[in-house]
């Protein structure tokens, strides 16, 4: 099982709508969660991180951690063209990790007008 | 945006060449990565380095050896490049563990 997993994809959501995006985890020992976006040819940039249970919020972007279930998602409210991206999740490598991370394989978003 | 430069940022190489990646950092980050994303896989980790001279492997390492003599600079070198190397590296820092890592602009790098 890899360590990181998010559902495959792609999500295509119309202009305004939620977008929800999973990602499961199988280190119980891991103690954050970030979430990348990254556009097509750039390089991935950080949209939110989430350290304890429950739900952080920022601007449009939600991300949930549920610890016991080893889940972690982002919403994305109201969304818009401008969102349309890969999202990767990412959490720390296992053992000692040195600020390793590992990612999920990427969720592709596409927000149609 | 974190200070993190990949040079080149393009390359086109042949079959069995040695070819260096660069990685200049100016935000004296303790941690530099290098991964690699292909289609299909995402993001790989190739080696890292917690600190100059101190440099280990990652998921992907094998064809690939890294080099940090100072603290800004993570080389990453294709010892004889295959056409399975052909992808888009991006160089990665971090302060420490449990914090987000800040991408280079990433090389698209083609062996042929």
């Amino acid at each position: 099982q890899k360590e990181v997993e998010q559902n495959s994809g792609p999500l295509s959501v119309p202009e305004g709508a939620i977008a929800s995006l999973n990602c499961t985890y199988s280190d119980r020992g891991s103690q954050s969660f970030f979430w990348y976006r990254q556009y097509s040819g750039k390089s991935p940039e950080l949209i939110m991180f989430i350290y304890s249970n429950g739900d952080k919020e920022d601007g449009r972007f939600t991300a949930q951690l549920n610890k016991a279930s080893q889940y972690v998602s982002l919403l994305i409210r109201d969304s818009q063209p401008s969102d349309s991206a890969t999202y990767l999740c990412a959490a720390p490598a296992g053992g000692t990790s040195y600020g390793k991370l590992t990612f999920g394989q990427g969720t592709i978003l596409t927000v149609h007008p | 945006d974190a200070g993190i430069t990949q040079s080149p940022r393009h390359k086109v190489t042949e079959t069995g060449t040695p070819v260096t990646l660069r990685c200049h950092q100016t935000e004296n980050h303790r941690y530099m990565y290098w991964y690699r994303q292909d289609p299909g896989h995402g993001l790989r980790l190739i080696h890292y380095s917690y600190g100059v001279k101190d440099t280990d492997k990652g998921e992907v390492s094998d064809g690939y050896s890294v080099s940090r003599s100072k603290t800004e600079d993570f080389l990453l070198t294709l010892e004889s490049a295959t056409s399975s190397q052909t992808s888009v590296y991006f160089c990665a820092i971090s302060a420490g563990t449990n914090t987000e890592a800040f991408f280079g602009q990433g090389t698209r790098l083609t062996v042929v």
